[in-house]
């Protein structure tokens, strides 16, 4: 079973947007909206950032927002903040009844 | 308030079986399913399976089936894990998390399993 696909890394200036994608197929991202997003700073558990593609626990930034569309998520960040720098994971729920995580994006706020 | 306590760090030797716990504690047991998430080194997120704590029921991710074994004792909060014919690919941190509902928002504090000759 192959994880979700998440680019490797990406970096922007901070006060930027950036938008990191999670592209999996129709049995798993596009199949449900089952989609979530965890960030993951070193040495830390991950943090819960967005659930059911759009919705945003209680307690986190509004700058931080979900899409979909077709196979693909993605997560936004906008007025980026040096504390945004950490890796950032998608997961996702799949018609085997599993779930699947993204291989991870390591965002870098130059 | 939620808690997930795990239990210490392990270390093991290639082929023998490692059972981690997890104490949930600040809501009703049986009312979450349980989830396992492993983490290598430097290494992305990786799902094991999920365990329902009022049923037993269990189901795992392809690439562990048949080598672990998820289960629960509700008298004390606990589920537990167990992963067997270790090699040193499994050595990783492995969290016990909560499952909302196809997501997680309390995870426990992870536990470093290393397997080593």
């Amino acid at each position: 079973q192959s994880a979700l696909t998440q680019p490797a890394s990406v970096s922007e200036s901070p006060g930027q947007s950036i938008t990191m994608s999670c592209t999996g197929t129709s049995s798993d991202v596009g199949g449900y909206d089952y989609v979530s997003w965890y960030q993951q700073h070193p040495g830390k558990a991950p943090k819960l950032m967005i659930y059911d593609v759009i919705k945003r626990p209680s307690g986190v930034s509004n700058r931080f927002s979900g899409a979909k569309s077709g196979n693909t998520a993605s997560l936004t960040i906008s007025g980026l903040q040096a504390e945004d720098e950490a890796d950032y994971y998608c997961c996702s729920y799949r018609s085997s009844g599993t779930l699947v995580f993204g291989g991870g994006t390591k965002l870098t706020v130059l | 308030q939620v808690h997930l306590v795990q239990s210490g760090a392990e270390v093991k030797k290639p082929g023998a079986s490692v059972k981690v716990s997890c104490k949930a504690s600040g809501y009703t047991f049986t009312n979450y399913d349980i989830n396992w998430v492993r983490q290598a080194s430097g290494q992305g997120l990786e799902w094991m399976g999920w365990m329902d704590p009022n049923s037993g029921n269990t189901g795992y991710a392809e690439k562990f089936q048949g080598r672990v074994t998820m289960t629960r004792n509700t008298s004390i909060s606990t589920a537990y894990m167990e992963l067997s014919s270790l090699r040193s690919e499994d050595t990783a941190v492995y969290y016990c998390v909560r499952d909302e509902y196809k997501y997680s928002y309390y995870w426990g504090q992870g536990i470093l399993v290393t397997v080593s000759s």
